[in-house]
């Protein structure tokens, strides 16, 4: 039974261009939010997308954005990097209604 | 806007200890609270679930407790062991319904000293 996979696992991309992260659901789960980790820092929470919307957000700018994909399947688009956006990019999965999140091992995106 | 705290930033002990991680949270109308375990540069590990109706969990050399009213949980780990080594995070969710976001504190590091 696989877990949450995400790809890549690690990016290097320049100031101003744009990233997209991805992430496959473990198996059964329907819900997939993203988080943000900076070093050093706990997770900040970007959003949430179940049934193909996006369910919760939160603060961060609209250079961030996703989409979730008839299989579950999730992915999240930066737009015009910033150094500051430099961080480890969790995804986790759930099941809706139930308790409980399966984190995958993260993306290390890197703005230079 | 919820807030948690979790003190201190970075812990070393021996090798056989018990030990005890704190986490505080600003707002107590929190719908579960939970500890995960970071290794370096890698995702999360779920480790114990506490429902706000609960008092504690446990699972294994692992006991975690909830006093929603003071805003306070405590991680106690005993008999501490190298492979303990990792930062431990806890998070609350604020709401009922399903799949609520997660509130993390900034969490504690951990060094168990063979």
């Amino acid at each position: 039974d696989a877990g949450v996979t995400q790809s890549p696992t690690h990016l290097i991309k320049t100031r101003g261009q744009q990233v997209t992260l991805r992430c496959s659901p473990k198996s059964g789960h329907d819900t997939v939010s993203w988080y943000q980790q900076a070093l050093g820092q706990g997770p900040q929470f970007i959003f949430q997308y179940y049934e193909e919307e996006e369910r919760q957000r939160g603060n961060f700018p609209d250079r961030f954005s996703g989409h979730q994909f008839p299989n579950y399947s999730s992915e999240l688009n930066v737009n015009a990097l910033l150094l500051g956006d430099s961080a480890l990019y969790l995804c986790a999965s759930s099941l809706m209604g139930a308790e409980g999140y399966t984190f995958g091992s993260g993306t290390r995106l890197t703005v230079v | 806007k919820q807030e948690v705290t979790q003190i201190p930033a970075a812990l070393s002990v021996p090798e056989g200890e018990n030990l005890v991680l704190n986490c505080s949270f600003t707002d107590s109308a929190i719908y579960n609270l939970q500890w995960f375990r970071q290794d370096p540069g890698k995702g999360l590990t779920s480790l114990l679930l506490i429902q706000s109706s609960q008092r504690e969990q446990t699972s294994g050399r692992l006991n975690a407790s909830l006093d929603k009213s003071s805003g306070r949980s405590t991680l106690y780990i005993a008999a501490s062991q190298p492979g303990d080594s990792a930062t431990y995070l806890c998070a609350v969710t604020s709401s009922g319904f399903g799949n609520e976001k997660l509130t993390f504190g900034t969490g504690t590091r951990l060094t168990i000293i063979p």
